[in-house]
């Protein structure tokens, strides 16, 4: 148990809309990311961040956003929630002194 | 949850057997390397890591090999049990000097027969 706590763990949305999913750790890690997951993909990393107001793009960053305005909460929102968004998104955190990184649960999304 | 990689190539293996799960990299310049395992409706799981300047390292039931000479890395499973069930992937860490981006594979689906 990694001690992240995600939210929604499923969510069901109409195009067009916004959808904000949280991230939520107890264990005072600086770095967080976001992950979403495909058929046919790896994980491909959306966001991270490596603190409080500090965040940086990963490979599958259009259409979305995040922040982080406290160590323990890194927010996930889709602006604008398109059927392409449908995917099952993962929480990381990962430890300051090593390199691996820790999955939540995941969120599944549905757009329709 | 719905099943992610529903065309995932499947390994077969009889309880009791031992499974080996292989996994092709891409990068010469990736220095670390981890197996994650992932069970259906449920978030990766961290299984064995190992470093570059390693060919071998051995956890509790299971075994990575790493031969970068063909960039290729091994999770080897001893007496595979009914719960070893899984999707197991691999991923790898580019020695880029920042915060660290692991790229991930696809994954291999484990089916265990009784």
């Amino acid at each position: 148990d990694a001690g992240i706590t995600q939210s929604p763990r499923h969510k069901v949305t109409e195009t067009g809309t916004p959808v904000t999913l949280r991230c939520h750790q107890t264990e005072n890690h600086r770095y967080m990311y976001w992950y979403r997951q495909d058929p046919g993909h790896g994980l491909r990393l959306i966001h991270y961040s490596y603190g409080v107001k500090d965040t940086d793009k990963g490979e599958v960053s259009d259409g979305y956003s995040v922040s982080r305005s406290k160590t323990e909460d890194f927010l996930l929102t889709l602006e604008s929630a398109t059927s392409s968004q449908t995917s099952v998104y993962f929480c990381a955190i990962r430890p300051g002194t090593g390199n691996t990184i820790y999955f939540g649960e995941g969120s599944w999304l549905t757009v329709v | 949850g719905e099943s992610v990689g529903l065309h995932l190539p499947t390994l077969s293996v009889q309880e009791g057997d031992n499974s080996i799960i292989n996994c092709a990299y891409s990068n010469s310049a990736s220095d670390y390397f981890i197996w994650y395992k992932q069970e259906s409706g449920k978030g990766p799981q961290f299984i064995i890591d190992i470093r570059s300047n390693m060919d071998k390292r051995q956890g509790q039931r299971v075994t990575v090999l790493l031969n970068k000479t063909v960039k290729h890395l091994s999770l080897q499973i001893a007496a595979t049990q009914p719960g070893d069930s899984a999707v197991y992937f691999c991923a790898e860490k580019l020695n880029t000097g920042t915060a660290s981006k692991l790229t991930f594979g696809t994954g291999t689906r484990l089916q265990v027969t009784l």
